[in-house]
């Protein structure tokens, strides 16, 4: 199975600043059928991005995804007081579907 | 609006079986356009796929819960269900359903329920 590794464990920054947030796969994702997620506290996870690029339906246009091979990048270009959580990705290109361990982004 | 709404024992005792079951509002899930997933998350083991299940009742689990699980389907209730058998404390989770985009295999999950957490405890 395909092991992700989130990088940072806990991103501190402040409203308005960039938030780079990385996934890095243990082997190649197939079409880069990576998806990302927020979750807050006594949530379930938000869907934000899917095929490594494609905001879901809602998600501000601040929040972008990037990468292929084995390196997957979210970017928050200004944070807004509402994006502090925690992130993962989650792969599907290949069996089983797997999940990163997270990252928090705090201030 | 698509809802989905976990139900099921909040405790089990070792060895024992969880089942929950997960009914879909606001939509119909006899659909060929989507899998129906379960995820649990816990503060050790994080985010883990259980497994997903199809309108016609094709399922795909994961292989590291594959020999305790089943995954089943009723469309005529809206409803769809995850038994795991002999259960231990490790199994102690939050566990969620969710519609999983995909139609030749799982891919991702665009609407989460809001899950529920289920303790293995004598």
């Amino acid at each position: 199975e395909i092991v992700l590794t989130q990088s940072p464990a806990t991103l501190s920054l402040s409203p308005g600043e960039r938030g780079i947030l990385s996934c890095r796969a243990s082997q190649r994702v197939p079409s880069s059928y990576v998806a990302w997620y927020q979750q807050k506290p006594g949530q379930a996870p938000r869907p934000l991005i899917y095929g490594s690029a494609t905001r879901a339906s809602g998600v501000p246009d601040r929040f972008s995804g990037s990468g292929t091979g084995t390196d997957f990048t979210l970017t928050i270009s200004r944070l807004e007081p509402e994006d502090f959580a925690v992130y993962f990705c989650q792969q599907y290109g290949s069996s089983p579907l797997t999940f990163g361990g997270g990252t928090k982004v705090d201030i | 609006q698509l809802q989905l709404q976990e139900s099921g024992p909040r405790l089990v005792k070792p060895s024992e079986t969880l089942s929950l079951t997960c009914t879909v509002s606001g939509d119909s899930i006899n659909t060929n356009s989507y899998y129906w997933g379960w995820i649990r998350q816990s503060p050790v083991r994080g985010l883990e796929y259980i497994g997903s299940v199809f309108y016609s009742g094709t399922t795909y689990y994961s292989p590291s819960l594959n020999s305790r699980l089943s995954m089943s389907i009723d469309t005529s209730k809206n409803q769809f269900s995850l038994t795991l058998r002999s259960v231990t404390a490790a199994d102690t989770a939050v566990y969620y359903c969710a519609r999983v985009q995909g139609v030749v295999r799982p891919d991702w999950f665009d609407v989460w329920g809001q899950g529920v957490l289920v303790s293995v405890s004598s």
